[in-house]
């Protein structure tokens, strides 16, 4: 099945705590980002890649760190999460190559909170 | 920069009526896409429908269909014959159809909570 697969889905912690929260898609997609959803806010994109070492910022990357040694594979890294950093993330895929147009696949979504 | 604006945080609709959601956008490109995302209590992203700038058709999907004015930068949902299931957190969003840009990034509004009144 295709997926985009996200760990851990629920993740409590404390301030100054690294964390990872893994992302991983089965579908060779090139393009994968990170979005985080605070409410009346929407959804903000953190970090994107656009192919294996190929990373950029997104909107709102400050305290995060990202990492894409592997194609599957796009890790989200709180190196000293803070209580602001509670929120709902999303990773996302999609193919790059092709029609103009590629659907986005959204991973499940993972709630963190910093306390 | 491309913006995304969504005046309804709350709407509600009584079961098999129509409802009409309302999304406006700023954005100097003209080949684009938007998109309107479903968003249950699960919290998984569900994609509704999507309307490419280039095409002057209105897109539709079963029970949902869009109103898309390119000139007044409009692009509403609306569903019809409503169903419980359909409560739920709905997002509009934009992407840029310039991939040689580099950017697959959705740009989305702050979202409207839709209830369905039995």
């Amino acid at each position: 099945e295709a997926q985009v697969t996200q760990n851990p889905r629920y993740l409590i912690t404390v301030t100054g705590k690294k964390l990872t929260v893994t992302c991983s898609q089965n579908m060779n997609h090139e393009y994968m980002s990170w979005y985080r959803q605070d409410p009346g806010l929407g959804l903000r994109q953190i970090y994107y890649s656009m192919n294996v070492e190929v990373t950029d910022k997104g909107d709102v990357p400050e305290g995060y760190k990202v990492s894409r040694k592997e194609k599957r594979n796009f890790p989200l890294i709180l190196e000293s999460p803070s209580p602001n950093q509670t929120s709902l993330y999303f990773c996302a895929s999609t193919k790059t190559s092709g029609l103009s147009y590629n659907e986005q696949f959204f991973g499940p979504g993972t709630r963190l909170t910093v306390l | 920069a491309q913006t995304v604006t969504q005046s309804q945080p709350e709407m509600s609709v009584q079961e098999a009526e129509t409802v009409t959601l309302s999304c406006t956008y700023d954005t100097s490109e003209s080949d684009y896409y938007l998109f309107w995302y479903k968003q249950p209590p699960s919290r998984q992203m569900i994609l509704v429908i999507r309307q490419e700038a280039y095409k002057q058709q209105n897109a539709t999907e079963n029970r949902f269909s869009v109103n898309f004015q390119k000139a007044a930068k409009s692009f509403s949902l609306k569903i019809s014959d409503s169903q419980l299931g359909d409560a739920a957190m709905y997002f509009c969003a934009y992407r840029s159809g310039d991939t040689l840009a580099g950017s697959y990034q959705l740009t989305f509004g702050k979202g409207t909570k839709l209830s369905v009144i039995p």
